[in-house]
């Protein structure tokens, strides 16, 4: 069984709509829980970080943890075709930094 | 401030051959990981340092050696190189402290791409 497990996708919306992006995982070890995107032929980027349960809100995006379902979520709001990209959640527990296998979302204009 | 640099970009490689892949921060981080991504496979962690020194194996350290000399240079040795170590390969640096496990952000390079014929 894989630590992280998310679905590879692709996840086709069109522009306004609002995006779930889902990750589970098996260790309850992990400690911090993030989301990095990616865009085509780039390195990924971090776009939110939590600690532990509960929301955390940064403008359009909304990352959820609930430790006691080992489940975290992304939810972009009002998504833009520039959202376009591969998202990867990740998360670590004292050195060991795991990722998911990302889901590529596209948005149409 | 460069961030993450990553030479070379592209590469190809014959069977048998070896090659370095040069990776460098500048921002005093003391973590380094060395990731290849697969399609759909998501990042795979091949070795990691926590400071000038000191290295561990990932998750797919086979085919691979590392080295860290300096806080800022871990190059990724590949000996022998063979076709399944066609892949991105992305370096990434972080900052950790040991008292408060305060987790920060990690920064990759732009990546390089690397096919073995």
């Amino acid at each position: 069984q894989k630590e992280v497990e998310q679905d590879p996708g692709p996840l086709s919306v069109p522009e306004g709509a609002i995006v779930s992006l889902n990750c589970t995982y098996s260790n309850s070890a992990f400690q911090y829980f993030m989301w990095y995107r990616q865009y085509s032929r780039k390195g990924p980027e971090l776009l939110m970080y939590t600690y532990s349960s509960g929301n955390k809100e940064d403008g359009r995006f909304t990352a959820q943890v609930d430790k006691s379902s080992k489940y975290i979520s992304l939810f972009i709001r009002d998504s833009q075709p520039s959202d376009s990209a591969t998202y990867l959640c990740a998360m670590n527990a004292f050195q060991k930094l795991v990722f998911g296998t990302g889901t590529r979302l596209l948005v149409s204009p | 401030n460069a961030g993450v640099t990553q030479t070379p970009k592209f590469r190809i490689l014959k069977i048998g051959q070896s090659m370095t892949l040069q990776c460098a921060q500048d921002m005093n981080h003391n973590y380094m990981y060395w990731y290849r991504q697969d399609p759909g496979m998501g990042l795979k962690l091949i070795y990691y340092s926590v400071g000038a020194g000191i290295t561990d194996k990932g998750e797919v350290p086979n085919g691979y050696n590392v080295s860290r000399s300096t806080t800022e240079d871990f190059p990724l040795r590949l000996e022998l190189a063979a076709p399944s170590q066609t892949s991105v390969y992305f370096c990434a640096s972080s900052s950790h402290r040991r008292q408060r496990l305060v987790n920060t952000e990690a920064f990759f390079g732009q990546g390089t791409r690397l096919t073995v014929v």
